[in-house]
């Protein structure tokens, strides 16, 4: 069983599309992460939630909106691509914010847009 | 803020010698630390963590890591590398307050014969 699944795995689009890319989690976290990795390997949070509810959003554009129809699904949709949105996007989930024990993350989808 | 220093953006090194990976935090407050690593095209496998008690913590596939709060230093070990640990490797610190996890900018472990 899948932990921490993500649809797709990979996506190529044209520039000005708008993409969705869809997680969820079978492990009964309360918590779920979106990280963006680029091509230099660099890994940084996007958002995160909480029981359906934002508690993290970095400065990500406005492009980027995430949404979270409950606590084990949180989708990510991205309007009008550009290049610079190329990059792996990361799902993860972890069990509550404060415990430490780290997050379980997936697989990962790779976004080229062209 | 916190933040994470993997100062080795790439470690060769010959199947079945020792390695180190460094890695240096800073945080204001009690941190959690964690080695992730990537194989290709996977994501990422949490190889072991930190989060109070001995220094000295095990993860899978053999290494190892110590917690250094006067160095502010995790680095990760192996005694004796394999082909298979070609990956590229990851040290986080979560704090509670920040309520994420911060990554350092990874290090890549090549493994030759």
């Amino acid at each position: 069983d899948t932990a921490v699944s993500q649809t797709p795995k990979y996506l190529v689009t044209q520039m000005g599309n708008d993409k969705s890319i869809k997680c969820e989690q079978n492990l009964g976290h309360d918590t779920m992460y979106w990280y963006k990795q680029d091509s230099k390997k660099f890994l940084k949070i996007m958002f995160s939630y909480n029981n359906k509810e934002l508690i993290i959003n970095e400065t990500v554009p406005n492009r980027f909106s995430p949404k979270s129809p409950d606590k084990a699904h949180l989708n990510l949709h991205i309007n009008s691509l550009e290049l610079g949105d190329s990059a792996v996007y990361f799902c993860a989930s972890s069990v509550e914010p404060s415990t430490g024990v780290g997050a379980f993350f997936g697989q990962g989808t790779r976004l080229t847009v062209v | 803020a916190q933040s994470v220093t993997q100062l080795d953006s790439q470690v060769p090194v010959f199947e079945e010698a020792p390695v180190e990976l460094r890695c240096n935090y800073s945080s204001s407050v009690s941190v959690y630390l964690f080695w992730y690593v990537q194989y290709p095209n996977q994501g990422l496998q949490l190889l072991l963590k930190y989060l109070s008690g001995s220094t000295l913590v095990k993860g899978i596939n053999g290494f190892e890591a110590e917690f250094n709060k006067s160095q502010t230093s995790f680095h990760l070990r192996k005694p004796s590398v394999h082909i298979s640990d070609t990956a590229e490797y990851f040290c986080a610190v979560w704090t509670g307050t920040a309520s994420k996890l911060t990554f350092g900018t990874g290090t890549r472990l090549q493994v030759t014969l």
